[in-house]
């Protein structure tokens, strides 16, 4: 079994819509992690939390929240979407104190 | 401030000739350093890591790194590669929040 799962593995949208990509894990990690992949696949971090707690915000615009209802699950809320939203998105989880990091497959979101 | 460098963004080698992709970083402490593996419209795959045990690192799939800490350099090889093995390679170093930091990837090309 797929141990951090994302979905939709594609999203295809236009702007200024409203978008949700949920994550899961079934690692019994305590952090997790959003991470954007651009055109360039240049990967960075966008937010950590560490039970249910944000702990990284790297300078990433408000219309993107994460929520995190419990420690298995970290989904990403997009408004407003605009085209240089445009990337994968990975989800990923890790024990706290560990720097091993283990990654979804990642969601492809296109915005028309 | 952590960083990586990856040297080459392009590396082309034959099947069965050695692998070598380049990478330095740059920490002001002892470094958590890995090597992410990226298949075409695929998720990331840990290869190996480096968290101050051996300085040779064995990975998965035959590939492994040395950690040199004089040359500040974590240089990933195999000995014989495979078709299999053409893909994206990230180096990433972990900061002390154990927010990962990503090179900007070398494409490996392998030729028949």
């Amino acid at each position: 079994d797929t141990a951090v799962s994302q979905t939709p593995k594609y999203l295809v949208t236009q702007m200024g819509n409203d978008k949700s990509i949920k994550c899961e894990q079934n690692l019994g990690h305590d952090t997790m992690y959003w991470y954007k992949q651009d055109s360039k696949k240049f990967l960075k971090i966008m937010f950590s939390y560490n039970n249910k707690e944000l702990i990284i915000n790297e300078t990433v615009p408000n219309r993107f929240s994460p929520k995190s209802p419990d420690k298995a699950h970290l989904n990403l809320h997009i408004n407003s979407l605009e085209l240089g939203d445009s990337a994968v998105y990975f989800c990923a989880s890790a024990f706290s104190g560990l720097a091993e990091v283990f990654f979804g497959p990642g969601t492809r979101l296109t915005v028309l | 401030a952590q960083s990586v460098t990856q040297l080459d963004s392009h590396v082309s080698v034959s099947e069965g000739t050695p692998v070598l992709l380049r990478c330095n970083y740059s920490s002001s402490y002892s470094p958590s350093l890995f090597w992410y593996v990226q298949h075409p419209n695929k998720g990331l795959q840990l290869l190996l890591k480096y968290t101050s045990a051996a300085t040779l690192v064995k990975g998965i799939n035959g590939f492994e790194a040395e950690f040199k800490k004089s040359e500040t350099s974590f240089h990933l090889t195999k000995p014989s590669a495979h078709m299999s093995d053409a893909a994206e390679y990230f180096c990433v170093v972990s900061d002390s929040s154990y927010k990962l930091i990503f090179g900007s990837g070398t494409r490996l090309l392998v030729r028949p």
